[in-house]
């Protein structure tokens, strides 16, 4: 069965740290592109970062561009999401999703979806 | 607010036919294909629709996807309690050179 599971979340102060993994199960991971989409609490959905199967190309929303930083780990079939600098308006439920080739393009999409995990920026 | 822009509700009686819109610059839209996607309550994000009109294995016929010019729509007939979710349409921005989403649209079935 494909599965992603995001792990990492919680609560930190604004200006603080938070490192989110995904841990990738049931298919060959090192052969996809992936993503991280947050979803701010009672709000719609916000795409976050895009990294290909090689780490060769990358992407980041404007919002966490300097911010974020999107990687992985094949041989761990684990993909991360290193927030820095972080402030309020980055509370959300963050997930990541497969994309279904091995680069970004844009006739691709997301499937499946982990379930998230709950990042709180609060003082 | 979205770049892609969709109503934030709809509403129909269970077996109507509801459409849901979804606009957006020549950019997004017209270049590029357009996936659904649905949010049931308190639940992760599921692809329903990808590359506008095809159907993943497992969604139901009752749910379908086209594209026009700036604007994409999915349709959903024969309405189920089930269905009551929020629906989100995405397509790649070449300007953004990222992907977008809709607002999202809070389908209610009455």
């Amino acid at each position: 069965e494909v599965q992603l599971v995001e792990s990492g979340g919680g609560l930190v102060k604004p200006g603080g740290s938070l490192r989110l993994s995904c841990a990738a199960s049931g298919f060959s991971f090192s052969s996809y592109s992936m993503n991280w989409v947050r979803q701010a609490p009672g709000k719609g959905l916000e795409w976050v970062s895009s990294i290909s199967s090689s780490s060769s190309y990358i992407y980041y929303a404007d919002s966490v561009k300097g911010r974020f930083t999107i990687s992985r780990d094949n041989a761990k079939n684990s993909l991360y999401l290193q927030m820095n600098s972080l402030r309020a308006e980055d509370t959300a439920v963050y997930y990541c999703a497969r994309e279904n080739s091995a680069a970004p393009r844009p006739k691709n999409w997301f499937d499946p979806w982990g379930q998230g995990t709950l990042v709180t920026v609060s003082s | 607010q979205s770049v892609l822009t969709q109503p934030p509700s709809a509403s129909g009686t269970p077996g109507q036919r509801v459409t849901i819109s979804c606009s957006g610059s020549s950019s997004i839209i017209v270049s590029n294909t357009v996936n659904w996607y649905q949010q049931l309550p308190g639940t992760a994000p599921k692809l329903l629709i990808y590359s506008n009109n095809q159907r993943p294995s497992g969604v139901p016929d009752r749910f379908s996807g086209s594209k026009s010019g700036t604007s994409a729509s999915l349709a959903i007939s024969g309405l189920q309690s089930e269905d009551e979710a929020d629906y989100y349409c995405a397509a790649w921005d070449d300007r953004l050179n990222g992907w977008v989403f809709g607002g999202g649209t809070k389908l209610t079935v009455l």
